[in-house]
Parts: structure tokens; C-alpha cells; sequence
């Protein structure tokens, strides 16, 4: 079975610009989580979304977007990057991210920002 | 605000020996905490999950151990191998949502 896949691996971007991450989740999950990850930080909530509806929004700025596909991969989407959005950011899935579940993520998008 | 908190400072074990990392938590105490492993440019790794009214979990040389009147969880590596070298994440659950919110993780560093 196919773990949860992002992609790019890696992105360099501008000030100013937009960037869209990609998520596959495992097959059969249909809860997708976002993450955002910087060193010394723990791993900051940005959203999550089970059958392409948002169920959780996390305390992070409109320019962070997300939507989910009837496939369950999702995307997320900064505008207006700045530099303090260069950050690991991780993608994780789970059946439907109900209590007890574990979560399985991906190995992220590196995103720097210049 | 519910926090959990975990040591920042990068954990030295000769290999062999037990290594424990602690996991501490404010507020209410959550439904459960779980365990993952990070290595460098990668995704956490699911390890082990202790529920409220678990006292202790074991997994092989992995065992989770759970205080609610501490309030803090403690993650203990038998016979630790250099392999197991990596930064290790608690996470706590919020009681409505099942949201995790997360601690920074500590590094663990085994020596040969």
C-alpha cells in the first residue's frame, strides 16, 4: 500500500508570490491534515479536510488555503508568500482523523522563501 | 491555552543504555498522547499511543508510561542502538475535536 505522497519535495519561491502544495493520501483514508513545520517549533495545525469539506481550521492567516478533491488528495495554496513562510510542510492522512487514530504522513514540502 | 512541552535540549545515551524523554502537558489532561518519530527531511512516524486511563504501554523495546497527576508522559528506548537516533514528538488531544497539538520534540542521540 502506498504511503501518503507530496510533492514537490522541494520549492524555492519569491516574496510576493503564490505556491501550491500537493497531497496523495493513503488509499481509503479520506481525512487529509496540513502542517506547517519550522525548526524548534512543534508541528502547527493549518487545516484539515474529510470529504472535501473543512472540518478544522487552524490559527494561521487567510493567505494559507486548502481544498480537498472527491479523490481525498488535497492542495493548499499561500499567497503573498513571505519570508517566514519558508517552513517543512507536512501532509498527513487517517481513515477519518477520529479519536484514537493514528496519522500517517508524507515527507513534505520544503518551502523557502527569499 | 492547552500546552505540552518537551525538552529542547538534544538527549546524549551511550548505546545500551535506557533512554527516556519526557513529554509535559498544561491544563486539562488529554484523552491521549502519542508518539512519533521524526528523522531529518522526513515525516513523524506513528509509535505508540497511551490513553488517559493507561498507566503504561510497551512495544518491543518501547515503552510509554502516563501521569495525569505529574501531568507529563514519559517515552523510554531499552537498549538503545544508534539506529534509534532521531527527534522524538509527543502529542496531546484536544478533548472536542481530536485535533493534536504538538510539542517540539526532543533529539535523541545515541552514541556507539
Amino acid at each position: 500500500k502506498a504511503g501518503v505522497t507530496q510533492t514537490p519535495r522541494y520549492l524555492i519561491k519569491t516574496r510576493g508570490q503564490q505556491v501550491t502544495l500537493s497531497c496523495s493520501p493513503i488509499s481509503g483514508h479520506r481525512s487529509v491534515s496540513w502542517y506547517q513545520q519550522t525548526p524548534g517549533q512543534g508541528l502547527q495545525f493549518l487545516f484539515e479536510y474529510f470529504s472535501e469539506t473543512q472540518r478544522n481550521k487552524g490559527n494561521f492567516p487567510g493567505r494559507f488555503s486548502g481544498r480537498q478533491f472527491s479523490n481525498s488528495r488535497s492542495e493548499m495554496n499561500v499567497s503573498t508568500l513571505e519570508l517566514g513562510d519558508s517552513a517543512l510542510y507536512l501532509c498527513a492522512s487517517s481513515l477519518t482523523n477520529g479519536q484514537y487514530e493514528k496519522l500517517f504522513f508524507g515527507s513534505g514540502t520544503q518551502l523557502s522563501v527569499l | 491555552s492547552q500546552k505540552i512541552e518537551q525538552n529542547s535540549e538534544a538527549l546524549n545515551i551511550q548505546e545500551g543504555k535506557t533512554a527516556t524523554l519526557t513529554c509535559n502537558y498544561t491544563n486539562y489532561s488529554p484523552a491521549y498522547l502519542q508518539w512519533y518519530r521524526q528523522d531529518p527531511g522526513r515525516g513523524p512516524v506513528f509509535l505508540l499511543l497511551i490513553r488517559e486511563n493507561e498507566k503504561e504501554k510497551r512495544k518491543e523495546r518501547l515503552k510509554v508510561t502516563f501521569d495525569t497527576t505529574l501531568k507529563q508522559s514519559l517515552f523510554h528506548i531499552t537498549a538503545s542502538q544508534p539506529a534509534d537516533s532521531a527527534t522524538y514528538l509527543c502529542a496531546r488531544c484536544l478533548d472536542s475535536n481530536y485535533q493534536l497539538i504538538w510539542g517540539a520534540g526532543t533529539k535523541l542521540i545515541i552514541k556507539p
